[in-house]
Order: structure tokens, then sequence, then C-alpha cells
């Protein structure tokens, strides 16, 4: 069974810290990796997709990417308390794949 | 118009009542997606149409029947639910079924089994 392990979290940092969110996935032969935001009450909002190994930067977010390891995370600088909200990772492994999300983990930044 | 479009948001219904739920893209994508969301589990894909074709059916209980008119309308048909099946209903699309281009959501319909 392909599986997407989040950290249950929540997580808690304080504004204008780094925020580091990690998520683990079982199949070797995923090809490609999302990052989406979660406000309360909303739908889940793409916020980074990344498909090579190494990171990808965005603004204040950064992907990271290690296929050997089987994991993704993301960064997330300078954090806001508007960046508070649940971050779901998801994995497509390839052609005919579904998309497959992990539980997700809330994050809160204190003001 | 948003991309992605749900009514209604929010919904209370009986046991036995029969309803449906509503999603419209605007994106132009040829692939729908209905996906469960319940409290402390990862988004559960129930049905994938492509080109207005079911492709997938993910073990999903008869009493949710899915219809797609057409590459931009998605239907969910319910009737007879159980109190379990009270969740948040999103619906999401993409370019191609399967494709590793992103899926977009809509803000989903949050449905109460009374």
């Amino acid at each position: 069974q392909k599986e997407v392990e989040q950290n249950s979290g929540p997580l808690s940092v304080p504004e204008g810290a780094i925020a580091s969110l990690n998520c683990t996935y079982s199949d070797r032969g995923s090809q490609s990796f999302f990052w989406y935001r979660q406000y309360s009450g909303k739908s889940p909002e793409l916020i980074m997709f990344i498909y090579s190994n190494g990171d990808k930067e965005d603004g204040r977010f950064t992907a990271q990417l290690n296929k050997a390891s089987q994991y993704v995370s993301l960064l997330i600088r300078d954090s806001q308390p508007s960046d508070s909200a649940t971050y779901l990772c998801a994995v497509h492994t390839g052609a005919n794949s579904k998309l497959t999300f992990g539980k997700g983990i809330t994050l809160s930044v204190r003001p | 118009e948003t991309g992605v479009t749900q009514t209604p948001r929010h919904l209370v219904m009986g046991m036995t009542n029969k309803k449906s739920l509503k999603c419209e893209q605007h994106l132009g994508h040829n692939a729908m997606y209905w996906y469960k969301q319940s409290a402390k589990k990862p988004l559960e894909l129930m049905f994938v149409y492509s080109l207005e074709e079911r492709v997938e059916n993910n073990s999903v209980p008869s009493r949710f029947s899915p219809e797609c008119p057409n590459s931009s309308h998605l239907f969910l048909h319910l009737h007879t639910l159980q109190p379990e099946d009270s969740a948040l209903y999103l619906c999401a699309s993409s370019q191609e079924r399967y494709t590793n281009q992103p899926q977009h959501f809509g803000d989903g319909t949050r449905l109460s089994i009374l």
C-alpha cells in the first residue's frame, strides 16, 4: 500500500522563525510531490510542487526533495500568523496513478 | 469566477433524504475528482472522471452516486446516508487524470447526517 506519512503535530513556532514540515513516502517510484495549505473551513490550496531532487524556492517557501531517503519537506521562512493552517503533503507515483495524501500537520505561528 | 466552485457549502440531511452536491470548474480541465475529508484522516479519493467517463470508483458505497454530464460539471447524488458519512466533500480538477500536474480544489461541502 502506498503511504504518505506526516508528523502528527501540531507544530508551534514563534513569529519570524523557520517552520519545517516533513513528509515521507513509501513508494520509490513516486515522481511528483505537492504541498497544499488548508485553512480551517477552506479548500486545500496548492503552494508548492517539486519533481526533482534538491531545493525549490518560491518566496518564503522552500520545498526540499530527497528521493534516495524518500522524504520531501517544506520550509517556511519568516513565519507569519497568517501561515497558521494545516499543511498537506501529496505524492503522485506516476502514470495511471492517483494522488496520495498525508493526514496533514497543523502549524500554529505565535505572534 | 473562481477556478472550482462547489454548492452548497453546508448541508444537513436526514438519513432518508436524497440530495445532490454540485461542482463546476472554469479551468478547462479534462479530469474531475470527488474526495472525502474526515477529521484526522487523509483525503480519500472517491471517484475520478476523465472526459466525462468514470475511470475510478474507489470502493465507495452505492449510496453515493456520481454524475458527470460534461467536462465542466460534476455531481454527487446522495441517498440513505449514514452518520459516518458526515464529512467535508471536496471536488477537484486537473488538466488530465493521473497527471503530474497539480489538482485544484473547490471549497467543499460540509455534510452533516442527522
